[in-house]
């Protein structure tokens, strides 16, 4: 079965903890994403890579990190220094490629609640 | 930054009836994009129209884009309970990449 999926589906924190979300592809996709949903909003652009060992900020990057050490893995730690972390967290992933008609493939989220 | 707006914020319909969301958008494009989510669930792609095409369809869903307006719409007919859910739009930039999503529209299909 193709597809992504993030783990875990909830996760707790207490403040002042870092906490790494899990997102995995087998899609063959050079692009993955990551953004944050709030409840009844849109979805914000934390990070986001085109190609393995690169990745690009977003609209709200502070207090976030990523890697992409491999191609179909592009984990986010929520740091301490997110001062609001409590939101649905969701990875994407698409073929990637300037000019290139980019579907998104999203997970199915991860809920993070800080306690 | 936030490019695209839906509007309306939330829709409530009868089955059977048609359903119409509009997007509008601020800087140049390179494709538009529709996407459903369910509550609590990730996103699903339903339709993709490019900045040189006018109009789309897929099945129930018509989308039309008008770029000299900066606007798209998504028109679903004969609407069934099961869409019931918020749907989205997004735009990615010239480079296609940098995709920025809508605040969304709930829709909610009564039976």
């Amino acid at each position: 079965d193709g597809g992504i999926t993030q783990s875990p589906k909830y996760l707790f924190r207490k403040e002042g903890q870092n906490v790494t979300l899990s997102c995995e592809q087998n899609l063959n996709h050079d692009a993955m994403y990551w953004y944050r949903q709030d409840p009844g909003q849109g979805l914000r652009l934390i990070y986001y890579s085109q190609i393995v060992n690169d990745f690009q900020k977003g609209d709200i990057a502070e207090g976030y990190s990523v890697s992409r050490e491999k191609k179909e893995s592009f984990p986010l730690t929520v740091t301490s220094a997110q001062k609001n972390p409590t939101a649905f967290y969701l990875c994407a992933s698409s073929l990637g490629g300037a000019g290139r008609a980019n579907e998104q493939f999203f997970g199915p989220g991860t809920r993070l609640t800080v306690l | 930054s936030q490019q695209g707006e839906e509007d309306p914020q939330a829709l409530s319909i009868q089955e059977g009836e048609n359903a119409t969301m509009n997007c509008s958008y601020k800087t140049s494009i390179n494709n538009l994009q529709w996407y459903r989510q369910n509550s609590g669930r990730g996103l699903v792609h339903l339709i993709l129209i490019r900045s040189n095409e006018r109009e789309k369809h897929s099945g129930r869903l018509r989308v039309t884009l008008d770029t000299s307006k900066k606007s798209s719409s998504l028109l679903i007919t004969a609407s069934r309970a099961a869409d019931t859910a918020s749907y989205f739009c997004a735009t990615d930039d010239n480079y296609g990449q940098n995709f920025v999503f809508g605040p969304g529209t709930r829709l909610s299909v009564l039976p």
